[in-house]
């Protein structure tokens, strides 16, 4: 059974660029979890999402960033116009069900504001 | 509200137990977890606790929770080199998908 996949490991943009970051769930889990890590600290909560709804994005920046999950694919962290300040680790996470149920982690993606 | 604090450096000498230590601040905390992260990679979940036991132990692992005074602890027997990582505690709330993690403690295991 393979584990939260996250593709691409590593990113590089210059600022001003966009970023996709892709997340594939464990098999069987709709529930989808993104946090981000900046250097040095611990992960941040951004946005919970199951198949075609954003159910929590209390921890999404208002502006530039937003997340989907279809029907069909992997759930997608976008982020448009990249600052160097965004360059940090973004981790996905899955569950199967909700509230409560362990939370598994991806590898991360490594974004790197030029 | 969800603040959770951690110790930042340990370091152990190969077969010693270590101790990593959290404090949080909400008590309405339903899981408290503990997850490892190596360099490079994702985080690997170690073990969790319902918030209402006061200890767990799996293999190497023991989990006590003290939940008068916000106090979570992972201790660590016979540490080997490959435990050597940054671990994480976290918590998570009734009605709330989100987990709160802590800044990590950096353990370093001497040979």
């Amino acid at each position: 059974n393979a584990g939260v996949m996250q593709n691409p490991r590593h990113l590089v943009r210059r600022r001003g660029q966009e970023a996709r970051l892709r997340c594939s769930p464990m098999k069987g889990h709709s529930h989808v979890y993104w946090y981000r890590q900046l250097p040095e600290e611990g992960l941040k909560f951004m946005v919970y999402l199951q198949k075609e709804n954003i159910i929590d994005e209390s921890g999404m920046p208002k502006e530039r960033f937003s997340a989907e999950f279809p029907k069909e694919g992997p759930s997608i962290l976008r982020i448009q116009q990249v600052v160097r300040g965004d360059s940090a680790a973004y981790f996905c996470a899955s569950s199967p069900q909700g509230t409560t149920e362990t939370q598994y982690f991806g590898p991360g993606t490594r974004l790197l504001v030029l | 509200g969800e603040d959770v604090e951690q110790s930042l450096f340990l370091s152990v000498r190969e077969g010693d137990s270590s101790v990593i230590n959290c404090t949080y601040t909400d008590s309405s905390s339903t899981y408290l977890y503990w997850y490892k992260q190596e360099p490079g990679a994702g985080l690997q979940l170690l073990t969790y606790i319902f918030s209402n036991m006061d200890m767990k132990q799996d293999q190497r692992l023991t989990v006590l929770l003290n939940k008068k005074d916000k106090h979570l602890s992972l201790r660590i027997a016979d540490t080997q080199t490959g435990d050597s990582a940054i671990y994480f505690c976290a918590e998570a709330f009734y009605g709330n998908n989100r987990l709160a993690f802590g800044k990590g403690n950096q353990v370093v295991v001497i040979p």
